[in-house]
């Protein structure tokens, strides 16, 4: 597609409940992250894949979050036992290399209630 | 290790005044840099990014950056300010493994 698209936009659930946010990043772009955004703050990474590599997961705040990327193109990121502290925009981005720059989605709002 | 600082947490200039916002960066090596704006509600979009040569790079919207090595800076500017520039602005740096790592943001008013 012409940019990363990201479902849903937003999301609101139930603490202890499971979500699964979804990313569809660029064409052809072998690079895929994820970030978080709580209210007020920067930019958290939370994990990045580039084509058939492992993953870097080392952003991932515990284990109850992981994410996997099908076919080196669209990604889920799961959240399992939602807690609170969860509620943030979840961004995801796709690059082709370094020097492009991360092309960014919309985000995904999640709220827990 | 890779950081960026952004000094200013929030800034008020009037519609049609210069801006000025700071960025520093910490990177072993010769930096990517970018300047990211988030306007409400929005994804991030890319304003300009430095790789080599002129320090001084264009971007859209009227935006430019100046890289000066010898205060690991990367501020961005903007002589006349519209209203429409009101949003947060990102600076971020080129990592190892194609990670970016992002400043905590400034967040600009604009005011008529």
């Amino acid at each position: 597609g012409a940019g990363v698209s990201q479902s849903p936009s937003n999301k609101v659930t139930e603490k202890g409940k499971d979500v699964e946010l979804r990313c569809d990043p660029i064409s052809g772009h072998t690079a895929l992250y994820w970030y978080r955004q709580s209210l007020g703050q920067g930019l958290e990474f939370l994990i990045y894949f580039q084509g058939n590599s492992a993953p870097d997961k080392s952003g991932l705040p515990s284990d109850r979050f992981s994410a996997e990327r099908t076919g080196g193109s669209v990604s889920t990121l799961t959240i399992q036992r939602t807690q609170q502290e969860d509620s943030a925009v979840y961004l995801c981005a796709s690059s082709f290399g370094l020097v492009g720059g991360y092309t960014f989605g919309s985000g995904t709002r999640l709220t827990v209630v | 290790a890779q950081s960026v600082t952004q000094p200013d947490i929030h800034i008020t200039v009037s519609e049609g005044a210069s801006l000025e916002l700071r960025c520093n960066y910490s990177y072993g090596a010769t930096p990517y840099l970018f300047w990211y704006v988030q306007s409400p509600g929005q994804g991030l979009q890319l304003l300009l990014k430095y790789f080599s040569g002129d320090t001084l790079v264009q971007g859209i919207k009227g935006f430019e950056a100046e890289f000066k090595r010898s205060q690991s800076s990367f501020n961005l500017r903007k002589p006349s300010v519209h209203w429409s520039d009101a949003a947060e602005y990102f600076c971020a740096v080129g990592g190892t493994g194609n990670q970016f790592y992002f400043g905590t943001g400034t967040s600009l008013t604009v005011i008529p």
